[in-house]
């Protein structure tokens, strides 16, 4: 079936350590995204990408980094310049202009 | 970039309507109004979009006002399983990809 995976749903990094999300798409989509969610809050947006090999800063890119090296994949780093980094992270995908489809999200928590 | 106002919660009664609203008096001629819908701790879920006629599927309707500057969800017949919180977000950046969530609209169905 095509869809969005994201993996690991769950992850734990000790303070100082990069941590890498992985999201990959069989939707052959053109467009992928990362969401930051926080408890309570809505979705912020870290970096998009329209096209293999090109990315953008989204509102909150600072302490993240992203490539996007094939289409069907985007991973997130979450780096140590991250002050806060424990969230709830979501990736999606759409055409040109369309839907997103999201993936189940990726829960980090940093000890 | 064009902004979105919606209530911060809503109860509705499990069988009636629920009409979800959301102000985008900034919104600019060519961009459309998406509505999608995040049930707890899953990725969002869309919904529905439009520009400028009201939309109708198997999920819900959406009206848009002839001046563009508001629209309403309706979900004809709610569910318990519609408790959720709705997204109104208006679709920006070069391409038209970019979207930003706001904080939603906590949507409440009681029995």
């Amino acid at each position: 079936d095509g869809g969005i995976t994201q993996s690991p749903k769950y992850l734990f990094r000790k303070e100082g350590q990069n941590v890498t999300l992985s999201c990959e798409q069989n939707l052959n989509h053109d467009a992928m995204y990362w969401y930051r969610q926080d408890p309570g809050q809505g979705l912020r947006l870290i970096y998009y990408s329209q096209i293999v090999n090109d990315f953008q800063k989204g509102d909150i890119a600072e302490g993240y980094s992203v490539s996007r090296e094939k289409k069907e994949s985007f991973p997130l780093t979450v780096t140590s310049a991250q002050k806060n980094p424990t969230a709830f992270y979501l990736c999606a995908s759409s055409m040109a202009i369309g839907e997103l489809f999201f993936g189940e999200g990726s829960r980090l928590t940093v000890l | 970039d064009a902004k979105t106002t919606q209530p911060t919660s809503m109860d509705c009664a499990e069988g009636r309507a629920a009409n979800l609203p959301c102000n985008h008096s900034t919104i600019s001629g060519n961009e459309y109004v998406y509505w999608y819908r995040q049930i707890h701790s899953q990725g969002p879920q869309y919904i529905i979009h439009g520009l400028k006629n009201n939309e109708t599927n198997e999920m819900a309707s959406l009206i848009i006002t002839e001046d563009r500057k508001s629209s309403t969800l309706i979900l004809p017949h709610a569910t318990l399983r519609d408790t959720a919180v709705y997204y109104c977000i208006v679709r920006v950046g070069e391409y038209g990809n970019k979207l930003v969530f706001g904080a939603g609209t906590i949507l409440r169905v009681k029995s």
